[in-house]
């Protein structure tokens, strides 16, 4: 059983960058496939991109490119999250979550709210 | 993309009721269609995969059905836990994209 625990809320300003982390644990780190999903407060689900740890690939949303990363270090079995040139639209509980046979959201974090505010 | 739409957004039912959700996609995707449970504050909870398949665990009121454009999940008889937001979401291609939500409130 996968067991994703993310690191804890932050605040930043605008214009900065966040970092969120997932630690996993239980399955093999190195065939994951985590995704980023977000949720603004009081709206729906939104998949920002994900990694395929086992070729290294990673894949992001029109709407996030060019602001965002995604990254694994398979040596700590922890996901990272980056993203830059925060506005206050970014406020939102950021959400990882790992592919298992069935969906690519079958395991989940608990969250991490971002406020982005000056 | 493929956009999801999910209707209706939100409902009122009582205990006991039958609920169902309806998603239709903007172009076929077979059977890729995943079902999750959302509670106030807390992370999505699979429900069903490959539109009819229940994740482990999961209750058998809870079922899905549909192929290519249209699906719907279905609540057979609606329980107090079972007040919540449902989201259908596709995995056919990425970007992955979800159904705007349908809220289920207690009438």
């Amino acid at each position: 059983q996968v067991q994703l625990v993310q690191s804890g809320a932050e605040v930043k300003k605008p214009g900065s960058s966040v970092k969120v982390s997932c630690k996993a644990s239980g399955g093999t780190f190195s065939s994951y496939t985590i995704s980023w999903v977000r949720q603004v407060p009081g709206q729906g689900l939104e998949w920002m991109g994900r990694i395929i740890s086992l070729l290294g690939i990673t894949n992001y949303t029109q709407k996030f490119q060019g602001r965002v990363t995604i990254t694994a270090d398979k040596s700590t079995t922890t996901a990272y999250m980056e993203l830059r040139s925060l506005r206050s639209e970014d406020t939102a509980v950021y959400y990882c979550a790992a592919e298992g046979y069935n969906s690519p959201f079958d395991y989940w974090g608990q969250g991490t709210l971002v406020t982005v505010s000056s | 993309d493929i956009q999801m739409t999910q209707s209706p957004s939100s409902l009122s039912a009582s205990v006991g009721d039958r609920v169902t959700i309806t998603c239709r996609a903007s172009q076929s995707i077979a059977n890729y269609l995943n079902w999750y449970q959302q509670k106030p504050g807390k992370a999505p909870k699979p429900l069903i995969y490959a539109a009819s398949s229940l994740q482990s665990g999961v209750p058998s009121k809870f079922s899905g059905s549909g192929s290519g454009t249209d699906f719907t999940l279905t609540i057979s008889s609606l329980q107090p836990e079972d007040f919540a937001t449902y989201y259908c979401q596709q995995s056919f291609s990425t970007p992955l994209t979800f159904g705007g939500g349908t809220k289920v409130e207690i009438k």
